[in-house]
């Protein structure tokens, strides 16, 4: 597709159990970031992915959040234990390069909407 | 610390309205800033982006401007329609390596018929 995907787009859960969130950058992108939005907050930070350099994990908020990146494509993000904490929107971005400059726009996914009961 | 605060945090007006946004940042280095547009359930989507040297930069009806000295932005949007309702994102982007990005916590416009 031409832009990011998400999946799945909503995803409701129990405290304690394990969820697999997936992210498809648009092709090409070598960057790809994580964030979370809780209800009418603005958007943290988790992790990103650059080409084939070890990733920054310092957004991750606690050992229960981890991801990975699959041959520089595809990435998925994993909560172990999930807390209702955790409910949120998450969301995924790619870029052409490390973002934020003038031609490395970011382009979001509409994100995965977790629910922990 | 990086900090990017924006206000109102919340704004309702009248369709046809024009109304302003507010964005101050204390981001450093600065590098650029970015407006982003986020409808209920997508994803955010860039409007617009300025550097340090750029005061001024128009989408439309959407116009931003940015005062790199007193460290503020603000976006200014004209004639409102029912579509404008979302929430509007202030990022500033600095030049230290490593994740660059600063989000705003957002500014949500409701527009009424």
């Amino acid at each position: 597709g031409a832009g990011v995907s998400q999946s799945p787009s909503n995803k409701v859960t129990e405290k304690g159990k394990d969820v697999e969130l997936r992210c498809d950058p648009i092709s090409g992108h070598t960057a790809l970031y994580w964030y979370r939005q809780s209800l009418g907050q603005g958007l943290e930070f988790l992790i990103y992915f650059q080409g084939n350099s070890a990733p920054d994990k310092s957004g991750l908020p606690s050992d229960r959040f981890s991801a990975e990146r699959t041959g520089g494509s595809v990435s998925t993000l994993t909560i172990q234990r999930t807390q209702q904490e955790d409910s949120a929107v998450y969301l995924c971005a790619s870029s052409k390069g490390l973002a934020g400059g003038l031609n490395n726009e970011q382009f979001f996914g509409p994100g995965t909407r977790l629910t922990v009961l | 610390k990086n900090q990017v605060e924006q206000s109102p945090q919340s704004l309702i007006i009248l369709e046809g309205k024009n109304c302003t946004l507010q964005c101050n940042y204390t981001v450093s280095p600065f590098s650029n800033l970015r407006w982003y547009k986020q409808d209920t359930g997508r994803g955010p989507v860039s409007l617009t982006i300025m550097t340090f040297s750029e005061n001024t930069k128009s989408n439309g009806r959407y116009t931003a401007t940015l005062d790199a000295d007193t460290k503020q932005s603000s976006l200014h949007i004209t004639a409102s329609q029912l579509s404008d309702s979302a929430s509007y994102i202030c990022v500033v982007t600095n030049n230290n390596a490593g994740n660059m990005l600063t989000f705003g916590g957002g500014t949500r416009l409701m527009v009424k018929p």
